[in-house]
């Protein structure tokens, strides 16, 4: 069985760019999560999908970030426009129940110059 | 509030035990996390420890909770090189979403 994966791998920006990041849970996962490691530093909660409503988004930073997830599958993770401290590893996570084992991906290193 | 602390950095020898320890704020925690996370991969779970448990063992791993001064510690005995990566406690306070600490770094002496 797949697990969860990130697209794409490493993405370098210029300020004020905009960049999707993408992820695909784990077929039949209704709970994605998507959280965000900056500067080698905690990593952060940054919002909670139950199918394809947002179940929480307190962790997100400021509306310069949206996220969606059409359909209850993939979900994307818009930043516009970039600015210089967005600049991280995104990692997503997908679970079949809400308290079930996170399943995390290998993340996206976002780069932005 | 929710913070979780760890340190940096620890550097062990091939065959010596490991202890990474983890101070955690929240005394609403149900579960307590380790994720490793080796070079271009995602995190993987190792193991979890039920905030009513006092320690478990899982073959090299031990972790140890104490719920009094919040603070869990995982303990890898015969650690080898394979072992080096970055270690993540975390915490589910029921809110679903994770609070995790900044990770250490665990590097293995041949």
């Amino acid at each position: 069985e797949a697990g969860v994966t990130q697209f794409p791998s490493h993405s370098v920006i210029e300020k004020g760019q905009t960049v999707t990041l993408r992820c695909d849970p784990i077929s039949g996962h209704d709970n994605l999560y998507w959280y965000r490691r900056v500067m080698g530093k905690e990593i952060k909660f940054l919002l909670h999908f139950v199918k394809e409503s947002k179940q929480d988004e307190s962790g997100m930073p400021n509306n310069r970030f949206l996220a969606e997830r059409t359909g209850g599958t993939y979900s994307t993770l818009k930043v516009q426009p970039a600015e210089l401290e967005d600049s991280g590893v995104y990692f997503c996570a997908s679970s079949q129940g809400g308290g079930d084992e996170q399943f995390f991906g290998p993340g996206t290193r976002l780069t932005v110059l | 509030g929710e913070d979780v602390e760890q340190s940096l950095f620890l550097s062990v020898r091939e065959g010596d035990s490991s202890v990474i320890n983890c101070t955690y704020t929240d005394s609403s925690s149900t579960y307590l996390y380790w994720y490793k996370q080796e070079p271009g991969a995602g995190l993987q779970l190792l193991t979890y420890i039920f905030s009513n448990m006092d320690m478990k063992q899982d073959q090299r791993l031990t972790v140890l909770l104490n719920k009094k001064d919040k603070h869990l510690s995982l303990r890898i005995a015969d650690t080898q090189t394979g072992d080096s990566a970055i270690y993540f406690c975390a915490e589910d306070t029921g809110r679903r979403a994770l609070t995790f600490g900044s990770g250490t770094r665990l590097q293995v002496q041949p």
